[in-house]
């Protein structure tokens, strides 16, 4: 069976400092692999996705960026984190077939203070 | 580009009555519609999953419906129990876009003992 994993489960940083949440998924080989936030009392908004090792699409500008090193690893990244990239972070993946469901990851709570 | 929808945002029931949550999109070019659930402070849980071809799919207690042509989706909870509450969401797959999702707000639902 599949499984997808997210670590930290949680993360309290300071603004100004670097940001990286891993995401990993076991089970399934070339998935489409997704970031999303989940900001308070707000629906999910897409960050990132890909399709491929090293290919990443971005959906929002700001100051997060995301790698794909291996198939199965998603990598969520900033260098200096601001008070509004607080939020819930959910990492999904899904065949790439259409027909597809699309699984998520238990999520990191992150705080910027 | 699609917008999806869920009315209402919140409900509260008392325990063991019949209820209905609802999901609309503005673009019917969909691949598939897919209910999930979220506990606090989780990630969320697949439901349900209708491929653009189908009209209706059960697990248990739940019944989804689709009327794509309409752009709306709902979701039927019989016989609700406390541990039905929870935040139910809907997302729709466009076939234009083919690897992206789209998410409603949610319906936040809390069923009373």
């Amino acid at each position: 069976s599949q499984t997808i994993h997210q670590w930290p489960a949680t993360l309290v940083q300071p603004v100004g400092s670097p940001l990286s949440l891993e995401c990993t998924v076991e089970g399934t080989s070339n998935p489409n692999l997704y970031w999303y936030r989940q900001a308070a009392g707000r629906g999910l908004q897409l960050l990132f996705y890909s399709v491929g090792i090293g290919q990443i699409s971005s959906e929002v500008p700001q100051n997060l960026s995301a790698s794909r090193p291996q198939d199965r690893q998603f990598i969520l990244s900033s260098k200096k984190l601001l008070l509004s990239d607080s939020g819930f972070y959910l990492c999904a993946w899904v065949r790439g077939l259409s027909t597809d469901t699309q699984y998520f990851g238990p999520g990191t709570r992150l705080t910027v203070l | 580009k699609q917008e999806v929808t869920q009315i209402p945002a919140a409900l509260s029931v008392p325990e063991g009555e019949n209820l209905v949550l609802n999901c609309s999109f503005t673009d019917s070019a969909i691949y598939n519609l897919q209910w999930f659930r979220q506990d606090p402070g989780k990630g969320l849980t697949s439901l349900l999953l209708i491929q653009s071809s189908q009209r209706e799919q059960t697990s248990g207690r739940l019944n989804a419906s689709l009327d794509k042509s309409s752009g709306r989706s709902t979701l039927y909870i019989a016989a609700s129990q406390p541990g039905d509450s929870a935040t139910y969401l809907c997302a729709v797959r466009p076939s234009k876009t083919g690897n992206q999702f789209y998410f409603g707000t949610g319906t936040s639902l809390t069923v009373i003992p």
